[in-house]
């Protein structure tokens, strides 16, 4: 779907290093979704963020949702082997509980 | 947790025949289910949203007709991939909303293989 997009597309960080994936929308974000996956598995639900200004955050894992410029931003700080994986943002763009995917950002950690 | 269990895991089957995934959510309502489909190395795709008790909602460029999906209670919904081809080969997903919160829950996922 082109209504999210996402970046970057791929991440290879050190471990230890903090890192930003961006998730933005061409239309209003009325829910958006952060998932991470490891390739063939199920879906991981990260954190759900509904409001403008909203930010949430699981371990060292935070997410923001910046309403006005349709954008949501997921920081990992001091990340380790273990978030490696595809993050995926999803959003409920139609506000009918339909969801949208970006295209994912690969993050790879180097021990 | 909430669950949602996907059945079967892993299917292989033959051209030419049909096969039914089933998608539950255990312990919670759901009146709304998505089933996705995801190649190797992209992103997951919606193919459609599937309401209890209506038809299903199809995205632009998923055969409806090859794609039958069934929602028939608040807590199931299958999909019928007919007269199955390799290329439909593909890892499917279902994922289930809440009645009560509206949050998303996936299930494991289901790999098919065509021969």
């Amino acid at each position: 779907s082109q209504e999210l997009e996402q970046s970057p597309q791929s991440l290879i960080v050190q471990e230890g290093k903090n890192l930003t994936i961006n998730c933005t929308s061409s239309k209003t974000l009325y829910g958006l979704y952060w998932y991470k996956q490891k390739y063939g598995e199920g879906l991981i639900f990260l954190m759900m963020l509904q409001k403008g200004g909203e930010e949430k955050s699981h371990e060292k894992i935070t997410a923001k949702l910046d309403e006005k410029k349709q954008q949501s931003s997921l920081h990992i700080t001091a990340s380790q082997p273990s978030h490696a994986g595809i993050y995926l943002c999803g959003a409920d763009i139609a506000g009918a509980n339909n969801l949208f995917f970006g295209t994912g950002t690969r993050l790879t950690v180097i021990p | 947790g909430a669950v949602v269990s996907q059945h079967p895991s892993w299917v292989i089957c033959k051209s030419g025949t049909s096969v039914k995934i089933e998608c539950r959510s255990l312990d919670f309502q759901a009146t709304t289910m998505f089933w996705y489909r995801q190649f190797p190395k992209q992103s997951l795709m919606l193919m459609a949203t599937s309401n209890e008790g209506s038809k299903a909602t199809y995205e632009q460029g998923v055969e409806k007709d090859k794609f039958l999906i069934n929602h028939a209670s608040l807590t199931l919904s299958t999909l019928t991939v007919t007269s199955a081809h390799p290329e439909d080969s593909s890892f499917y997903i279902c994922s289930a909303s809440s009645a009560n919160t509206g949050e998303l829950f996936f299930g494991e996922g289901s790999r098919l293989t065509v021969l």
